[in-house]
């Protein structure tokens, strides 16, 4: 079955713990992204992938880093979690332009 | 960069009746705009998109239209059901593979 997956799917961590958010895909798609979802202001981009090694920052990058090692992994990497990192987490994936939402994972900074 | 605005946030329509929200984008090379459906506590899905070369497209209860010129874009969904109850965001993209910027969303109510 072809889908995204994103581990874990619910945190709760303390300000400064370092945390890493795994998302893995299984269509073979070059293009992945990260997105946080908050009340009131939809979803933005932290970062996206247009390949293997190939990063780039999207609308709100600060306090986030992405690597890309292949072509399936995307993970999220939070050095050290502020409580306003606390939201809802998507990754997606694409061939072209149709992105498919991975489940989500609430994170709370505490 | 990119600015999407999204209208209305909230909407509150008569079962079948039709709804209809409304973006407008910043960028004029955008060429790519789809439409998410987000139920409570799931994740957004895709439910209709529209390339800059099309004005109009229709999949049964619902449609989009694009207006280039105008730089907007509008969702309309007829014969409203409850399941259509959600929140939905429009988004545009303007090179294939790169940032997808969210309008911030509408919530729809459909009222038995």
């Amino acid at each position: 079955e072809a889908q995204v997956t994103q581990n874990p799917r619910y945190l709760i961590t303390v300000t400064g713990k370092k945390l890493t958010v795994t998302c893995s895909q299984n269509m073979n798609h070059e293009y992945m992204s990260w997105y946080r979802q908050d009340p009131g202001l939809g979803l933005r981009q932290i970062y996206y992938s247009m390949n293997v090694e190939v990063t780039d920052k999207g609308d709100v990058p600060e306090g986030y880093k992405v690597s890309r090692k292949e072509k399936r992994n995307f993970p999220l990497i939070l050095e050290s979690p502020s409580p306003n990192q606390t939201s809802l987490y998507f990754c997606a994936s694409s061939l072209r332009d149709t992105q498919y939402f991975g489940p989500g994972t609430r994170l709370t900074v505490l | 960069g990119e600015n999407v605005e999204q209208h209305p946030s909230t909407l509150s329509v008569q079962e079948g009746d039709s709804a209809v929200i409304k973006c407008t984008y910043s960028d004029s090379a955008s060429n790519y705009f789809p439409w998410y459906k987000q139920e409570l506590g799931k994740r957004p899905q895709l439910i209709i998109d529209i390339r800059s070369n099309v004005g109009e497209k229709k999949d049964q209860r619902i449609a989009v239209t694009l207006n280039k010129t105008a730089k907007h874009f509008s969702l309309h969904i007829t014969e409203t059901q409850p399941e259509d109850s959600a929140v939905y965001f429009c988004a545009a993209m303007n090179v294939v593979g790169e940032k997808l910027t969210f309008g911030t969303g509408t919530r729809l109510t459909i009222i038995p």
